[in-house]
């Protein structure tokens, strides 16, 4: 079964704190992304990435496909980070991406 | 080209009616995504287009449940009989290949 898992499922933190977003998946996958959804629905996509590292900014996003987990990092934070932030992958060669369901970060100022 | 666009934003439709939402993507994108958002919940596929065709469908999408993307262009999300188990939040993503994903700001239908 394609399983997707984040954690935590939701997230306070003071503004200016280093947060850390984890996902795990179950079997092999081919790519990851990582996305950012705020109130109201849109979605935007932070990092598509399939090994290593990538950052932008304050958001650095890591995976292990040895241990088939990912984390999504910020630093500094800031209020305006607060949003739901989710993670979704492919599974080998499938055509379509599954969905963890999100962990909401709430930055406080 | 500012991105993928859909129409309408908020469906508010009364138990038994037929709800038609349309999906515009990055117009050199060939492949169009449906997804599904309850509260809470990730995204759940529901359909996918690749140019004119539908290549996939999940087992999510009932027979009441109808998607087309006739030019390979825009495409259309049609509900028939509508049920409040519909009422969710419809994403619509597409992408150049199956690389990453743009997505359109969602429509969210509320069945009363």
């Amino acid at each position: 079964k394609n399983e997707v898992e984040q954690s935590p499922q939701n997230l306070t933190a003071q503004e200016g704190e280093f947060i850390t977003i984890n996902c795990s998946y179950s079997v092999g996958i081919s790519a990851l992304h990582w996305l950012q959804q705020h109130p109201g629905g849109g979605i935007v996509s932070l990092f598509m990435l399939s090994s290593g590292k990538k950052k932008h900014g304050r958001l650095i996003a890591t995976i292990n496909i040895q241990e088939k987990h990912s984390s999504l990092h910020i630093t500094a934070s800031h209020p305006r980070d607060s949003a739901v932030y989710i993670c979704a992958v492919r599974f080998g060669t499938g055509n379509q991406f599954y969905f963890g369901t999100g962990t909401s970060l709430t930055v406080i100022p | 080209d500012t991105g993928v666009s859909q129409d309408p934003r908020h469906k508010i439709t009364k138990r038994g009616q037929n709800v038609t939402f349309r999906c515009d993507p990055i117009s050199e994108h060939n492949r169009l995504y449906w997804y599904r958002q309850t509260l809470g919940q990730g995204p759940e596929f529901l359909t996918y287009f690749q140019n004119e065709a539908q290549l996939e469908k999940s087992r999510l999408l009932s027979d009441r449940f109808s998607a087309e993307r006739p030019k390979g262009s825009f495409s259309t999300l049609e509900i028939q009989r509508t049920e409040q188990g519909d009422s969710a939040m419809y994403l619509c993503a597409s992408t150049l290949d199956i690389s990453g994903y743009t997505f359109g700001s969602g429509t969210r239908l509320t069945v009363v």
